[in-house]
């Protein structure tokens, strides 16, 4: 069974920093491409960013609020994905999902995919 | 960017079919997949690839896509579908970033 836990959610300043991790277990992570979804109080789901796996080269996107405040990384070795949160802004303020994303790369490109499994999700709120 | 438009709300009885639409520029050309997320639960897969189902999600589910629109369709509507439904796209002109429509919530009457 696959299962995503987060965890590292809080309370934090803006301007501050904060780091979620989502423990993978029940597939195998080397191999798969990750991503984090967020979800605003009250409003609709937008994408954060991804990692892909080593073998497709390991690289990452992010969308474009994010984009230099927020890095993704993994640790394949603990099956564990990471999602550091620099100069945090209150509009940052959501829950945040880690996702399995059904991607893959072949014959020099690359096709992003669904996201098929989700965790339950750990709550980041930027508030002074 | 590209956007994703979606109906705020549709309501059905009961056993009736209920079609929820997602527009976007040309979305034919695209993988339209949706999402289903009931309250303080996360969002789970319904359909993917425009049309196909992941193992464990009923036949009630179908969804189609042509032209500048996408639907998720949901036959014979049961009180336990009440819930918002995202249509979601990746953006390829923009290094395949990942877009959202905005959700509808589906009410059951």
């Amino acid at each position: 069974e696959v299962q995503l836990v987060e965890s590292g959610g809080g309370l934090v300043k803006p301007g501050g920093s904060l780091r979620l991790s989502c423990a993978a277990s029940g597939f195998t992570f080397s191999n798969a491409w990750m991503s984090w979804v967020r979800q605003a109080p009250g409003k609709g789901l937008e994408w954060v960013g991804r990692i892909k796996s080593k073998t497709d080269g390991g690289t990452t996107d992010y969308a474009a609020p994010v984009k230099g405040r927020f890095t993704i990384s993994r640790d394949d070795s603990k099956n564990t994905l990471y999602l550091q949160m620099n100069s945090l802004k209150t509009e940052d303020t959501a829950v945040y999902y880690c996702t399995t994303e059904e991607g893959y790369c072949s014959g020099g490109s690359c096709y992003p995919g669904p996201f098929d499994y989700w965790g339950q999700g750990t709550l980041v709120t930027v508030s002074s | 960017s590209y956007v994703l438009t979606q109906p705020p709300s549709v309501s059905v009885a009961p056993g009736q079919t209920a079609r929820i639409t997602c527009g976007g520029n040309n979305i034919g050309s695209k993988s339209v997949h949706w999402y289903q997320q009931k309250p303080g639960q996360a969002p789970v897969l319904v359909v993917y690839d425009d049309s196909d189902r992941p193992s464990g999600i009923p036949e009630r589910f179908s969804g189609s896509n042509s032209g500048n629109t996408a639907t998720l369709t949901i036959s014979r509507v049961e009180a336990g579908d009440e819930a918002d439904y995202y249509c979601q796209v990746w953006d390829s002109s923009s290094d395949h970033r990942g877009v959202f429509g905005g959700g509808t919530k589906l009410t059951v009457l």
